[in-house]
């Protein structure tokens, strides 16, 4: 079964230091997303991306956050200078189309520890 | 503000038994709703979704009831199996959000052998 890829699955920061997560979403979807996991709490929207620009975007995804799809596969999450409260589980998840109806599917997360 | 919730934080039930969780949303103009099921340290799973122009939908072993009058959702898991222990959040879709799911804040799961 296809599935969302994500690397690495843990990573261990200085604060101030950046950070590149790395995605490859499955092959025939168009849409894709990144969400993130505080410890213990709920999954939350950070961004989506379609053809190549940015859909919709958080609260949470400020200027230190951007988002690139470099070739053809891979789609990556940076964040320019974390903090400590950047340490989260951060998934990528993508679907075949952005509308309702269309399975969302996530990878199985990059754990970030900031320090 | 919009939101989707929870009632029950925790849920703990037999092996064997039926489980239902449920889940209350406020934003009616949520057109899709899905159930992910999430272990320990991994993503979110899908589990099964629904579309608001239903009431009910199967799976295997799971089916979801939606109920737009008062806004609550539910999943029923049909003889529950300790794999079955996990965090389940229902998530749901607005009309013209482009994947955008909105949370809730998850019920855990417990089966006892």
């Amino acid at each position: 079964e296809p599935e969302v890829t994500q690397t690495p699955s843990h990573q261990v920061t200085q604060m101030g230091q950046e950070v590149i997560l790395r995605c490859v979403p499955i092959s025939n979807h168009l849409y894709f997303y990144w969400y993130r996991q505080i410890l213990g709490q709920k999954v939350e929207f950070l961004v989506s991306f379609y053809n190549n620009e940015i859909s919709e975007k958080s609260e949470i995804f400020d200027d230190q956050f951007s988002v690139e799809r470099p070739d053809g596969s891979n789609f990556t999450l940076k964040i320019r200078s974390t903090k400590l409260e950047d340490s989260a589980m951060y998934f990528c998840a993508s679907n075949v189309q952005g509308t309702s109806g269309n399975t969302i599917y996530f990878g199985e997360g990059s754990w970030l520890t900031v320090v | 503000g919009e939101s989707v919730g929870l009632h029950l934080p925790t849920l703990s039930v037999q092996e064997g038994d039926n489980s239902i969780i449920n889940c209350a949303y406020s934003n009616s103009a949520s057109d899709y709703f899905i159930w992910y099921k999430q272990e320990s340290g991994k993503g979110p799973q899908f589990i099964i979704d629904i579309r608001s122009n239903m009431d009910k939908r199967q799976g295997q072993r799971v089916t979801v009831l939606l109920n737009k009058t008062v806004k609550h959702l539910s999943l029923q898991i049909a003889a529950t199996q300790p794999g079955d222990s996990a965090v389940y959040f229902c998530a749901e879709l607005g009309g013209t959000s482009y994947g955008k799911l909105t949370f809730g804040q998850g019920t855990i799961l417990t089966v006892h052998p």
